[in-house]
């Protein structure tokens, strides 16, 4: 069965610095990727989309590069705020057919000023 | 534009009681997702309604759960006879069908949260 991981739990970071989340996968070829952001006690929010045919997509301070031979994903906030401070999930859609996601625990990040 | 609405936000039962969790998709929307987040785990599919259709419930319990989403109201998910491991946070989410027909990004409710007692 399909297998996601994000290979942090946590990550503390000055802020000011580009903070870089890892996603990797198994067993399955994704038609997309997604990144959420969750905070405590709220559900999570939409960030970022990248299809399998697209290497990286830009949103902001937000970056999404996609791997597909390495079976990974890598999200990259730049000049990071404390306000970046949150859960932030990878998502893989489980049998392109726009039904269920299947998400990784997710890497909790810190951002200290 | 209103957002995902999910109601009661938080859900207190006694053991062998019914749990009624519900949503409301976003405007516009027209397939429902349930997924289920247990303490330091990730999100866990549950099932996936189109109006009046369960497309997949293959993430569902196969006794004591239940869920529809009717032709008018919210979608309803129903726990029978609740027990103290499905203490959790529900969380419903929604989407439409892009042009490729696929129902891509899914945006997520605020969740409930159970406590079984």
């Amino acid at each position: 069965s399909q297998k996601i991981e994000q290979n942090s739990e946590a990550l503390n970071i000055q802020e000011g610095k580009t903070a870089t989340l890892t996603c990797n996968y198994t067993n399955y070829s994704p038609a997309y990727l997604q990144w959420y952001r969750q905070d405590p006690g709220r559900g999570p929010v939409f960030l970022l989309l990248i299809r399998e045919n697209e290497k990286e997509k830009r949103k902001e301070r937000l970056k999404v590069t996609f791997d597909t031979t390495l079976k990974q994903s890598l999200f990259h906030i730049t000049a990071s705020q404390p306000a970046d401070s949150a859960t932030y999930l990878c998502a893989l859609d489980r049998d392109q057919a726009g039904t269920a996601l299947i998400f990784g625990k997710g890497t909790t990040l810190s951002v200290s000023s | 534009n209103a957002g995902v609405m999910q109601n009661p936000r938080h859900l207190v039962r006694r053991r062998g009681q019914e749990a009624r969790l519900r949503c409301s998709p976003m405007k516009g929307h027209s397939h429902v997702y349930w997924y289920r987040q247990l303490p330091e785990e990730g999100l866990k599919f549950m099932v996936y309604l189109q109006k009046e259709n369960i497309i997949d419930e293959s993430g569902m319990p196969k006794e004591r759960f239940s869920a529809e989403f009717p032709k008018e109201g919210p979608s309803i998910l129903r726990i029978q006879q609740v027990v103290r491991g499905d203490s959790a946070a529900y969380f419903c989410a929604s989407s439409q069908l892009d042009s490729g027909g696929f129902g891509e990004t899914q945006y997520f409710g605020p969740g409930t949260r159970l406590l079984v007692l």
